[in-house]
């Protein structure tokens, strides 16, 4: 089973900053990554998929990279909405699909 | 618009079996993939397995082999997933997840959420 290990837990970041958020995987995923965004109460919803493709009305300050072991989801400029938690899921290698635990990106 | 709507909170006792279904408008609904993935309180996601609503084929986590079945009813654009012996630790939020037209894949779009206690 491939582990998926985010990093940071918490990420504080003021709004109009720039969060960059890390997502590793235990082998190679190749770019079979996706980052979800959750809100308390609410379902996840995709955000990005095939490591750097935006899903539909995603708006552009979401951004997704890496490949392989390492991936980054950065965030620019911060909106007060983008404070949630983040997941990272791998759905290269299965059964299972792998999510990491989590970032909580929080307004500092 | 794609549209997942899940059946309503559940309250279990140990033991016990639950029956989430799904209802799926606004898509094909053979032609994409359907996952369940589950929530803990306060906890992160996990997989728990899909099911392929064309051909009915499944594949599950391994740690749900045996006490999981996910089925579908094409008549009614419904899937539904089954959890036998049901103890305290399965206590979650599941939800179904479209995926894509193919096995590996991200999951596209969530239905609402099926809030399951377990509880004597």
């Amino acid at each position: 089973e491939i582990v998926m290990t985010q990093s940071p837990a918490t990420l504080s970041v003021s709004p109009g900053e720039r969060a960059t958020l890390s997502c590793r995987a235990s082998q190679s995923v190749s770019s079979n990554l996706a980052w979800y965004q959750q809100k308390p109460g609410q379902a996840p919803r995709l955000l990005i998929y095939g490591a750097s493709t935006r899903a539909t009305d995603i708006p552009a300050r979401f951004s997704g990279s890496g490949s392989g072991t390492e991936f980054t989801l950065s965030i620019s400029s911060l909106q007060s909405e983008d404070f949630a938690v983040y997941y990272c899921q791998q759905y290269n290698n299965w059964p299972p699909y792998t999510f990491g635990q989590g970032t909580k990106l929080e307004i500092k | 618009q794609v549209q997942l709507v899940q059946s309503g909170a559940e309250v279990k006792k140990p033991g016990a079996s639950v029956k989430v279904s799904c209802k799926a408008s606004g898509y094909t609904f053979t032609a994409y993939y359907m996952h369940w993935v589950r929530q803990a309180p306060g906890q992160g996601l996990e997989w728990m397995g899909w099911i392929n609503p064309n051909s009915g084929g499944t594949n599950y986590a391994q740690r749900f082999q045996g006490r999981v079945t996910m089925t579908r009813d094409r008549s009614i654009t419904t899937a539904h997933m089954e959890l036998s012996r049901l103890r305290s630790d399965d206590t979650a939020v599941y939800y179904c997840a479209r995926g894509w037209e193919y096995a590996s894949s991200s999951c596209v779009s969530w239905g609402q959420g099926t809030l399951v206690t377990v509880s004597s």
